[in-house]
């Protein structure tokens, strides 16, 4: 089951803040943030883990719900170059690395 | 380092030809996936592999679609015969399991078109 993510769309001025959430229907063990700029691959952005371990870029904060079996990644004082589609990918079994894609959000940010 | 390699990067073909994809993952890494994107069905993986073999298939559409890996540094695609339904962007990605939750690097990608 594909997670679904929220909003589908965002655009947003220079300087301010977006949230982007990923719900499953499926306990997870970890969620992957990537970001995909138009015509290229994704880019990895961070990975929360159960139990709380995180690892990623030091400006993109995350928070992870085990509970709730949600994702919310956090951009705040967005930059131009924070524009392109967000995916949340998400692994449901310690030691398989099969990553389910979200639905994807994408932001655009305007000067 | 180069990152993953794919080739080709762009293909057009027409249905029912023969259509290989390759891949040369990060040195070092030992796991391997391939993806297929959409705009109807978003980025999805159709296989992995670890330590060159594959872990799960489970996304492979049908047999038209194959995938191998010989050897760490080189893994291929098939799709025979092509459909004009397989027309998407093909990514080949690569992970080192070195710890748990492990990012996976992307390559530029291979985009399909059949005719």
């Amino acid at each position: 089951q594909q997670p679904v993510q929220s909003p589908q769309a965002v655009i947003l001025r220079e300087g301010e803040d977006a949230v982007i959430n990923c719900s499953s229907s499926k306990a997870l063990y970890s969620v992957h943030w990537y970001r995909q700029k138009h015509g290229e691959a994704p880019v990895f952005l961070m990975i929360l883990l159960k139990g709380g371990e995180q690892k990623g870029h030091e400006k993109i904060s995350a928070s992870f719900n085990e509970k709730k079996q949600q994702s919310s990644l956090y951009l705040t004082a967005s930059q131009l170059s924070y524009s392109g589609t967000y995916f949340c990918g998400t692994e449901y079994d310690f030691g398989n690395e099969k990553l389910t894609f979200g639905t994807g959000t994408r932001l655009t940010i305007i000067p | 380092d180069a990152g993953v390699i794919q080739s080709p990067r762009h293909e057009v073909t027409e249905m029912g030809q023969e259509v290989t994809l390759r891949c040369k993952p990060i040195s070092g890494h030992n796991s391997l996936f391939w993806y297929r994107q959409t705009m109807m069905r978003g980025l999805e993986l159709l296989i992995y592999f670890n330590n060159n073999v594959p872990i799960d298939d489970s996304g492979m559409p049908e047999d038209r679609f194959s995938a191998k890996m010989p050897n760490a540094s080189f893994s291929t695609l098939k799709i025979q015969p092509s459909e004009p339904r397989d027309s998407a962007v093909y990514f080949c990605a690569s992970s080192s399991l070195a710890g748990v939750g492990n990012e996976q690097f992307f390559g530029p990608g291979t985009r399909l078109t059949v005719l």
